[in-house]
C-alpha cells in the first residue's frame, strides 16, 4: 500500500488559516487522497477528499500538487473546535476503501 | 437521522473471558468494517462484511472473529481476551456514494 507521511504536530492561532501537509511520493493512478480528523475521545470524521483536482467543501479545502506526490489540507479560519489529529489516507475504489490510518498530525488551536 | 452506534462505550473484562462488542448501523448500507486504534498504530481493520453472511479477515484479525446474520448488526467477539487487545474499537461504514467512512463513537475495552 501506498503511504502517506505527515508532520507530528502543528499549531495554529484562532481565526488564522492552517495548512497541513502530505507527502505521498508512491501514490498510484487510482489511490484517491482522502483526509479525516479525530476530535478527542471521538470516532474519525471524514474531511475531504479528491483524486487530481482541488477540491473545497465546507469544512477545508484540498490542494494537490500536479504530480499528485503531495497534498495540502487547508483549514481557512482555525477555530478550537478544529483542534484534533488530522490522518492523510490514500484508498482506493477496487478497495472498498478500507482505510490505513498513520499517525497523523496533531493540531492545536491557540485561543 | 440514519447513524452508526456501538456498544458498550467502555468496557472491563478479564483475559480468557469472551467478549462481544456491538455495531449497529441505520444507513442500510452493505459494508461494515471494525477497526482497532492503539497508540503509535493509528487504526488498524480488523474484519469486514460486504453484506448479510459475508465476513472477511483484515490485517489483524488474530483473535477477533465477526458474523453478519442481518444488514444493520456487525458484532465483533473476541474469543478469549487476551491483554494485547486492550484498546479503543471502532465501527465503520462506507459509503460508497459519497466515497466516504461514516465511524461509530467507539469502544474502550480493557482485559485485565
Amino acid at each position: 500500500d501506498a503511504k502517506t507521511t505527515q508532520p507530528n504536530s502543528m499549531e495554529s492561532n484562532e481565526e488564522e488559516p492552517v495548512h497541513l501537509p502530505c507527502n505521498h511520493s508512491t501514490i498510484s493512478g487510482t489511490d484517491y487522497i482522502h483526509w479525516y480528523r479525530q476530535l478527542p475521545s471521538q470516532g474519525p470524521e471524514y474531511v475531504i477528499h479528491g483524486l487530481t483536482s482541488n477540491v473545497n467543501n465546507r469544512m477545508a479545502s484540498l490542494a494537490i500538487a500536479e504530480d499528485r506526490k503531495s497534498s495540502t489540507l487547508i483549514l481557512h479560519r482555525a477555530t478550537l473546535r478544529d483542534a484534533a489529529v488530522y490522518y492523510c489516507i490514500l484508498s482506493q475504489r477496487s478497495n472498498d476503501y478500507k482505510l490505513s490510518f498513520g499517525a497523523g498530525t496533531t493540531v492545536t488551536v491557540r485561543a | 437521522d440514519a447513524e452508526i452506534t456501538q456498544s458498550p462505550r467502555h468496557k472491563i473484562t478479564e483475559t480468557g473471558r469472551q467478549v462481544t462488542l456491538a455495531c449497529h448501523q441505520t444507513w442500510n448500507h452493505n459494508n461494515m468494517f471494525w477497526y482497532r486504534q492503539d497508540l503509535g498504530h493509528g487504526l488498524r481493520l480488523i474484519h469486514y462484511s460486504y453484506g448479510v453472511h459475508d465476513t472477511n479477515k483484515g490485517e489483524v484479525s488474530d483473535g477477533y472473529s465477526v458474523s453478519r446474520s442481518n444488514t444493520e448488526d456487525l458484532p465483533l467477539t473476541l474469543e478469549s481476551a487476551a491483554s494485547s487487545q486492550t484498546s479503543v474499537y471502532f465501527c465503520a461504514n462506507p459509503d460508497r456514494v459519497q466515497e466516504t467512512q461514516y465511524f461509530g463513537p467507539g469502544t474502550r475495552l480493557l482485559v485485565l
